[in-house]
């Protein structure tokens, strides 16, 4: 069975603290994907990465960096978390390729406070 | 570049009625077209996608959309809504370059008895 699996369903943490969501795929996937979720707005894609230490930036991707040392693992940063940044946070996985289904995590709810 | 509308935040339906949750895309060229579903608390879920040839396309749980090139539209039905059925409902855009997948707003389905 596929699984793209995020580290925490939820994260509680301080404005100002460096913050690490992690993203682990097990279906060798190249493709690599952050979005963040928000009411009324959808998922916004933040980073994507198509191969190893190679990423592309998203829609929103203002305070937040990325990560992706290894093919399995995809990590975003948040280099000094805010109250704006209290949001749902979806990794994703696919295949190369327009075609091709991405899998998704159980996701993250970060709540900086 | 590419963009999705879902002009309906929120919808709601009787059991037993019909549903078409409505999708408009922006892309230049031929676009790979998907159709997601998230139940509470849960990640996201494909239901059907599209890139090419019938364009009226087949999905899990009863599900169907049909591609219109003329109106940019990849509307979602289903002939008869299950209490189940209740979720939330994502539209979601790729190029033909493969990459990025940009989803819309997200549709709300509430089902009534």
């Amino acid at each position: 069975d596929v699984k793209v699996t995020q580290s925490s369903r939820y994260l509680v943490k301080r404005t100002g603290e460096k913050v690490f969501l992690e993203c682990v795929q097990d279906m060798d996937h190249e493709n690599m994907f952050w979005y963040r979720q928000d009411p009324g707005l959808g998922l916004r894609l933040i980073y994507f990465s198509y191969d190893v230490k190679m990423k592309e930036k998203g829609d929103i991707p203002e305070g937040y960096s990325v990560s992706r040392e290894k093919k399995e693992r995809f990590s975003l940063i948040l280099e000094s978390a805010s109250t704006n940044q209290t949001s749902m946070y979806l990794c994703a996985s696919s295949r190369v390729g327009s075609n091709t289904e991405a899998f998704f995590g159980q996701g993250t709810r970060l709540t900086v406070v | 570049a590419q963009s999705v509308t879902q002009p309906d935040i929120h919808i709601t339906v009787s059991e037993g009625a019909s549903l078409e949750l409505r999708c408009n895309y922006s892309y230049g060229a031929t676009p790979y077209l998907f159709w997601y579903v998230q139940s509470p608390g849960q990640g996201l879920q494909l239901l059907l996608k599209y890139f090419s040839g019938d364009t009226l396309v087949q999905g899990i749980k009863g599900f169907e959309a049909e591609f219109k090139r003329s109106q940019s539209s990849f509307n979602l039905r289903k002939p008869s809504v299950h209490w189940s059925d209740a979720a939330e409902y994502f539209c979601a855009v790729r190029g033909n370059q493969g990459g990025k997948l940009i989803f819309g707003q997200g549709t709300e389905l509430s089902v009534k008895p």
